[in-house]
């Protein structure tokens, strides 16, 4: 399809595991951004790329959470020694890069940590 | 920080009726982009509407209209003849171009139900 996905799209593990969460941008897309979203809650800021450089990860919790997108498109988020309190849905959007650009959300991956 | 607020936890309308959603917002900058974003029950993120700041016109989207109004920080989102499938919860969101990068900062979300 041509939109944003994400997989898994369901992901359980338990406290103390490292998990990699996958995002494919649409194509054509070079900016790429991270959202966790708590039940009942609007989405909150992780981090962003534009192409390959990592332009704000100022939203990331704590250094236990990392992103990488090496050649520019597909990105991984990684959240190593998971804990209870990191269980959200955790949301990937991507936009071009021209100004006043829409960003556009995939389906979202739910995080379950046991 | 821009901080984004939405007063009204729940909001109900009967179908084929009118519905406002309220948000406001606070910033100190005069160029930045508003949006509404519709969260079905599938939890996924859909983009129902978007308001640049610099534009004075209220942004309309066949049944989806704004209410802007930049010096009262407001940005309302009407619904008109309402559909069921018009049923999910509504997020109000803010971006700027320039201190803050191009990070979305969302509200805590309207649920809106459409009763038959």
């Amino acid at each position: 399809g041509a939109g944003v996905s994400q997989s898994p799209r369901y992901k359980v593990t338990k406290r103390g595991q490292d998990v990699a969460l996958r995002c494919d941008p649409i194509s054509g897309h070079v900016s790429l951004y991270w959202y966790r979203q708590a039940l009942g809650q609007g989405p909150e800021f992780l981090t962003y790329f534009n192409y390959e450089a990592q332009q704000d990860k100022s939203g990331l919790p704590n250094d236990r959470f990392s992103a990488e997108r090496p050649e520019g498109s597909i990105s991984t988020l990684t959240i190593q020694r998971t804990e209870q309190r990191d269980s959200a849905m955790y949301r990937c959007a991507s936009s071009p890069i021209y100004r006043g650009y829409t960003q556009y959300f995939g389906p979202g991956t739910r995080l379950t940590v046991l | 920080a821009q901080t984004v607020t939405q007063s009204q936890p729940e909001m109900s309308v009967q179908e084929a009726e009118t519905v406002t959603l309220s948000c406001t917002y606070d910033t100190s900058e005069s160029d930045y982009y508003l949006f509404w974003y519709k969260q079905p029950p599938s939890r996924q993120m859909i983009l129902v509407i978007r308001q640049e700041a610099y534009k004075q016109q209220n942004a309309t989207e066949n049944r989806f209209s704004v209410n802007f109004q930049k010096a009262a920080k407001s940005f309302s989102l009407k619904i008109s003849d309402s559909q069921l499938g018009d049923a999910a919860m509504y997020f109000c969101a803010y971006r700027e171009e320039e201190t803050s990068g191009s990070r979305l900062t969302f509200g805590e979300g309207t649920q809106l139900t459409v009763n038959p």
